[in-house]
């Protein structure tokens, strides 16, 4: 049983084009957070979601828009994509303040 | 804002003991995470610590200083899997999803 899940695993794209992630958690949480992981392994918070209403927003560029359909599932749609967008996308729950839980990732490579 | 330091790279031997350790300068505490992540792969909990003290679980422990800013993860008998990155994360001001993680550290195990 897969506890977050995450689709695609893989993404090739080309500059200008937009994308999206998808991601779903079947441990009854309330809590959803999109992570961006750079080349270097940097794990930076991007959005977080609890029962569908966001919470963070850190600094994100508006061409990158989550969206949470029900408290299971948290998306992520990013629009115009640049070079700059190549990193590893995780996507996390957790029941509160409780640990989190990391989806297998998703990796973005635009072109 | 929050600053969260690692040392990058650590090397130890298997069968032997290895501290890694974390300082963080925060305007508000409330937490330290710790995470392992083997390359390629998605972190995954390790331990929590809020109180100072020391939290033992199996071969991993962790200790918390909030006076002086400082943590540190002790692995016991390392083994061969044990080779990850380690990421030192903490919980500050802003709500209980706001999580800084630091960039981490890659401990190599060599027999």
């Amino acid at each position: 049983d897969t506890a977050v899940s995450q689709t695609p695993k893989y993404l090739v794209t080309q500059m200008g084009n937009d994308k999206s992630i998808k991601c779903e958690q079947n441990l009854g949480h309330d809590t959803m957070y999109w992570y961006k992981q750079d080349s270097k392994k940097f794990l930076k918070i991007m959005f977080s979601y609890n029962n569908k209403e966001l919470i963070i927003n850190e600094t994100v560029p508006n061409r990158f828009s989550p969206k949470s359909p029900d408290k299971a599932h948290l998306n992520l749609h990013i629009n115009s994509l640049e070079l700059g967008d190549s990193a590893v996308y995780f996507c996390a729950s957790s029941r509160g303040p409780g640990e989190q839980f990391f989806g297998p990732g998703t990796r973005l490579t635009v072109l | 804002g929050q600053n969260i330091d690692q040392p990058t790279e650590m090397t130890a031997t298997e069968g032997a003991i290895v501290q890694i350790n974390c300082t963080y300068q925060t305007s508000g505490f409330n937490g330290l995470f710790w995470y392992q992540q083997h390359a390629g792969e998605a972190p995954t909990f390790l331990s929590y610590n809020v109180l100072d003290g020391l939290e033992e679980k199996g071969r991993f422990s962790s200790f918390l200083s909030r006076s002086k800013g400082y943590s540190y993860l002790l692995l016991k008998e390392l083994q061969m899997k044990d080779s990850a990155s380690y990421l030192c994360a903490v919980r500050g001001p802003g709500g209980y999803q706001k999580v800084t993680f630091g960039t981490g550290t890659k401990l190599q195990v060599i027999p």
